[in-house]
């Protein structure tokens, strides 16, 4: 299958600052990223659909404002979130679409585990 | 009614047997189904994708769609302790283009 690699594996920062999340396709290109969070014991969320060179699409009741995606090339998409809280503590997890005809596969990366102390 | 359901389990089988699992959905025109497997604390990792009604095998996996009936189902033949996992229906809706609607996912747990 095809590879996706996300950096970093894990981070913790503290309350109020920002940290960026790196969501690559590396052997693909990927016009479409996906952006997932999931907590314990739960399935995963959709966050938002990025698209490369447009802005994303941000299912409803994620906030745009705090996080912050960027397609900015067919193998990169970043996930900034800003002024973290603890409640923002999660597991952080991109996917890339790849398409041929009828088919849309999507691959996982390997995911973030964000603690916000 | 959710539109991908699966059943959460634990669903338990001994080593060596067949594990069955079953997921049903709501949008009569989805076209395409995927199982992926999820290990606790990793990312969830794709093992079978089908588009036509009928099976579709891979090695010990057997997928299978019933259209008709709106389910799909995935068989894990001689079942290994390494296959204890979290398994996640997945389906692209008939007006999406990629975006995958998820199950909440069945446990499996394979008793050496």
């Amino acid at each position: 299958g095809a590879v996706v690699s996300q950096h970093p594996s894990r981070v913790i920062c503290k309350s109020g600052t920002s940290v960026k999340i790196e969501c690559r396709s590396l052997d693909f290109q990927a016009t479409t990223m996906f952006w997932y969070r999931q907590f314990p014991k739960q399935s995963l969320m959709l966050m938002a659909t990025s698209n490369e060179g447009s802005k994303a699409t941000y299912e409803q009741g994620v906030e745009k404002d705090k996080f912050l995606i960027n397609h900015a090339s067919l193998t990169l998409s970043t996930l900034t979130v800003t002024s973290a809280h603890p409640e923002d503590s999660s597991f952080y997890i991109c996917s890339a679409l790849t398409s041929g005809g009828f088919s849309y596969e999507q691959y996982f990366g390997p995911g973030t585990r964000l603690t916000v102390t | 009614q959710k539109e991908v359901e699966q059943n959460s389990g634990p669903l338990s089988v001994p080593e060596g047997a067949i594990a069955s699992l079953n997921c049903t959905y709501s949008d009569r025109g989805s076209q395409s189904f995927f199982w992926y497997r999820q290990y606790s604390g990793k990312s969830p990792e794709l093992i079978m994708f089908i588009y036509s009604n009928g099976d579709k095998e891979d090695g010990r996996f057997t997928a299978q769609l019933n259209k008709a009936s709106q389910y799909v189902s995935l068989l894990i033949r001689d079942s290994q302790p390494s296959d204890s996992a979290t398994y996640l229906c997945a389906v692209i809706k008939a007006s999406n283009t990629g975006k995958l609607i998820f199950g909440q996912g069945t446990t499996l747990q394979v008793k050496p």
